[in-house]
């Protein structure tokens, strides 16, 4: 099994709302990402779970809350989010330390804020 | 920080070969990736240069020079799935075992009958 799962594919939610999304993967991968992608422009780091542990936060903004409950799933909690954040999210994942360089991404879920 | 480029656009017909460029300037360097992405899919994985030369993979290649912060791209026998975005990716650094991961800006490739 080389893929990557995302939940929802789309969304759609108002800037008071809370909702989360999901990632799952079974590769045996240890390290899972998300990343942030506008139209036309490359996908952009957000988080880097390694071994379940948070390692990497790219200055990412507070109402964006990351979860990796265990090395399979990763979520992305949203709360209080504006417009400008609406985007495609890409969850990926990767062998450990030593593969980084070849990740695997799911399809995204695509999200608006109204 | 960090800048990569690479050339917006680029078109060439069925069964040629194109070259997608990459320069980085990045603060520190463990090895280039380059991604493809069709519209509306997840980026996939194409290659990874660690070392200087090049590494071959089917119909694509994939080539480094350290020395000159530069890397390419070659599609070669080009087909119309081939058209699609191509991103270069760097590890700036071995921090963090080099999990932070920097996008180029992407080549938009149009393959024509």
């Amino acid at each position: 099994d080389t893929e990557v799962t995302q939940t929802p594919k789309h969304l759609v939610m108002g800037m008071t709302n809370k909702k989360s999304l999901k990632c799952e993967q079974h590769m045996g991968h240890r390290a899972m990402y998300w990343y942030k992608q506008k139209a036309k422009k490359p996908p952009e780091l957000m988080f880097v779970y390694s071994y379940e542990k948070l390692s990497i936060n790219e200055s990412v903004p507070s109402r964006f809350s990351p979860e990796c409950p265990n090395s399979s799933l990763l979520n992305l909690h949203l709360h209080a989010l504006q417009p400008e954040d609406s985007a495609l999210y890409l969850c990926a994942s990767s062998h450990d330390r030593g593969r980084f360089y070849e990740q695997y991404f799911g399809p995204g879920t695509r999200l608006t804020v109204t | 920080g960090q800048s990569l480029e690479q050339p917006s656009e680029v078109t060439a017909v069925e069964g040629a070969i194109v070259q997608i460029n990459c320069t980085y300037q990045t603060s520190g360097f463990y090895g280039l990736s380059w991604y493809q992405q069709h519209d509306g899919g997840a980026p996939t994985f194409l290659s990874y240069n660690a070392l200087d030369g090049l590494e071959e993979t089917g119909r694509f290649s994939s080539f480094l020079s350290r020395s000159d912060s530069y890397g390419y791209l070659l599609l070669q026998e080009l087909q119309m799935k081939d058209s699609a975005s191509y991103f270069c990716a760097v590890r700036p650094s071995a921090d963090n075992y080099g999990q932070n991961f920097v996008f180029g800006p992407g080549t938009r490739l149009s393959v024509l009958p």
